[in-house]
């Protein structure tokens, strides 16, 4: 079985100030994760993914994400937050070694960036 | 990447009337897509998993009469909300890839349905 875990429901950072989104998953198979960002009324884009590459995975808009085995996380971080990055994020896993499962989210995390 | 286009993107129909919902894999073939669901300020929600030539797989909790899924293509699957209530009301998001060796799911934009 897998499971996500999003450690806060919501965050709230100033323009300018690093950004940290805390996600734990568990998994009882090699993990492919991924993280998402959802803004308000729109579908979902996908920021960046880890497949069992390298464990620092770079992705867009200046978001980032490592992957560490032994304490089961995969946080998001940005430099410096900026205005547009308000938004839902959601933190993602599925089993790496199969397409053809579904994904299973986490509850998400509110993003509010305060000028 | 992979393009899924997902139509309508918004709708509202009456109470015991029927929608369906189109999810189109546009440059793959996939042999399964996936149905979710999200109510207001919650996350996506499996609904179903659509397969090919087959019958879908529902997740506990979702009625199978209510949610007709048909996935009669490789490129394509329809959700039909049947006799839709107000409490129906959700967005409705497909998923696909070009797996099954390829674990990145690409999404349709989603359906916004308004049951009055």
């Amino acid at each position: 079985a897998q499971s996500v875990t999003q450690l806060d429901s919501h965050v709230s950072v100033s323009e300018g100030t690093p950004v940290l989104l805390r996600c734990n998953y568990s998994s009882s198979y090699s993990p492919s994760l991924f993280w998402y960002v959802q803004h308000p009324n729109k579908g979902l884009q996908l920021l960046l993914k880890y497949t069992s590459a390298a464990t620092l995975v770079k992705g867009i808009n200046g978001f980032e994400a490592e992957f560490k085995k032994s304490e089961t996380s995969f946080h998001l971080t940005k430099p410096s937050a900026h205005m547009s990055d308000a938004a839902e994020y959601f933190c993602v896993v599925r089993n790496a070694n199969s397409g053809n499962t579904p994904l299973v989210f986490g509850k998400g995390t509110r993003l509010s960036v305060i000028a | 990447g992979a393009v899924v286009s997902q139509h309508p993107s918004r709708v509202i129909c009456k109470s015991g009337t029927s929608v369906k919902i189109e999810c189109r894999s546009l440059d793959f073939q996939a042999t399964t897509m996936f149905w979710y669901r999200q109510f207001p300020k919650q996350s996506l929600m499996l609904m179903a998993t659509s397969n090919e030539g087959s019958k879908a797989t529902y997740e506990q909790g979702v009625e199978k009469d209510k949610f007709l899924i048909n996935h009669a293509s490789l490129t394509l699957s329809t959700l039909t909300v049947t006799s839709a209530h107000p409490e129906d009301s959700s967005f409705y998001i497909c998923s696909a890839g070009p797996g099954p060796w390829n674990t990145e799911a690409f999404f349709g934009q989603g359906t916004r349905l308004t049951v009055v």
